[in-house]
C-alpha cells in the first residue's frame, strides 16, 4: 500500500516569512495530491490539491509543487499570517487516500 | 449547501454500551468514508461506501459496523468498545474517483470517549 512521509512535524516561523513542508510517496500509481489543514478541533479542509500530470500549481500565498519522478511534493506558504497556524496534512491518492504524519506550523507574530 | 453533519459531536460510552454516530451529507456524493483520528494523528481510513456499497474496509474490528441506508447518510454503529478505540471520528464525503474538482469534504467530527 501507499506510505508517505511528510516533514518537518513541527515548524515555527517568523510571521510574513515562508514555510515549505515535504512529503514523499511510495506508490508511483498515485495520481492526486492534497493538502489539508486542521485547526486545533476542527475538520481537516483541503487548501490545494495537484495531480500527477501537472508540476505545479498556484492559489494566492500558497502553491504546491510536484516532482513525480522523485515521488515527493511540497507546499510553499509565503507571507506568513497568524491565521496560517494549524497542522499541515499531505496525502496522496491511489484508490484511497493517504495521509502524511502532519506538520504543526506556528506562526509567531 | 458543501456541509457534512455529524451527530453528536461529543459521545461517552462504556465497553458494553451500544450506540451509533450518523453523518449526512446533501452534495450529491456517491462516496462516503469513516475515518478515525486519534489526537497529534493524521486521519484513517476506516470505511468506504461507493454507490451506497461498502467498497473499502480496512481491516477494522467488528465492533464497529458501518451501514449505509442510502446516498444521504452514513452510520457507524458501535458495540463492545475498548477505551482505546476512544478518538475523533471523522465522515466524509466526495464523488467517487477522487480528484481535483471532486474532493474529500470532511464534517466536524464525533469525539468518542470508551470508559
Amino acid at each position: 500500500g501507499e506510505n508517505v512521509e511528510q516533514h518537518p512535524s513541527t515548524l515555527s516561523v517568523q510571521e510574513g516569512d515562508s514555510a515549505v513542508i515535504k512529503c514523499t510517496y511510495s506508490d508511483s500509481a498515485s495520481n492526486y495530491f492534497p493538502w489539508y489543514k486542521q485547526e486545533l478541533g476542527k475538520r481537516p479542509q483541503l487548501i490545494i490539491d495537484i495531480r500527477s500530470n501537472v508540476g505545479e500549481k498556484k492559489d494566492q500565498r500558497i502553491a504546491v509543487t510536484l516532482n513525480k519522478t522523485a515521488k515527493h511534493f511540497s507546499l510553499h506558504i509565503t507571507e506568513t499570517q497568524p491565521e496560517d497556524s494549524a497542522v499541515y496534512f499531505c496525502a496522496a491518492f491511489d484508490e484511497k487516500l493517504t495521509f502524511g504524519t502532519g506538520t504543526r506550523l506556528t506562526i509567531i507574530p | 449547501d458543501t456541509e457534512v453533519t455529524q451527530t453528536p459531536k461529543h459521545l461517552v460510552m462504556g465497553m458494553t454500551n451500544k450506540k451509533s454516530l450518523k453523518c449526512e451529507q446533501h452534495m450529491g456524493h456517491r462516496a462516503m468514508y469513516w475515518y478515525k483520528q486519534k489526537a497529534k494523528k493524521p486521519p484513517e481510513l476506516m470505511f468506504v461506501y461507493s454507490y451506497e456499497k461498502l467498497s473499502i474496509n480496512e481491516s477494522v474490528p467488528s465492533r464497529f459496523s458501518p451501514e449505509c441506508p442510502n446516498s444521504s447518510l452514513l452510520n457507524l454503529h458501535l458495540h463492545a468498545l475498548q477505551p482505546e478505540d476512544s478518538a475523533l471520528y471523522l465522515c466524509a464525503s466526495s464523488q467517487p474517483y477522487v480528484g481535483v474538482g471532486r474532493e474529500l469534504f470532511f464534517g466536524e467530527g464525533s469525539r468518542l470517549t470508551v470508559l
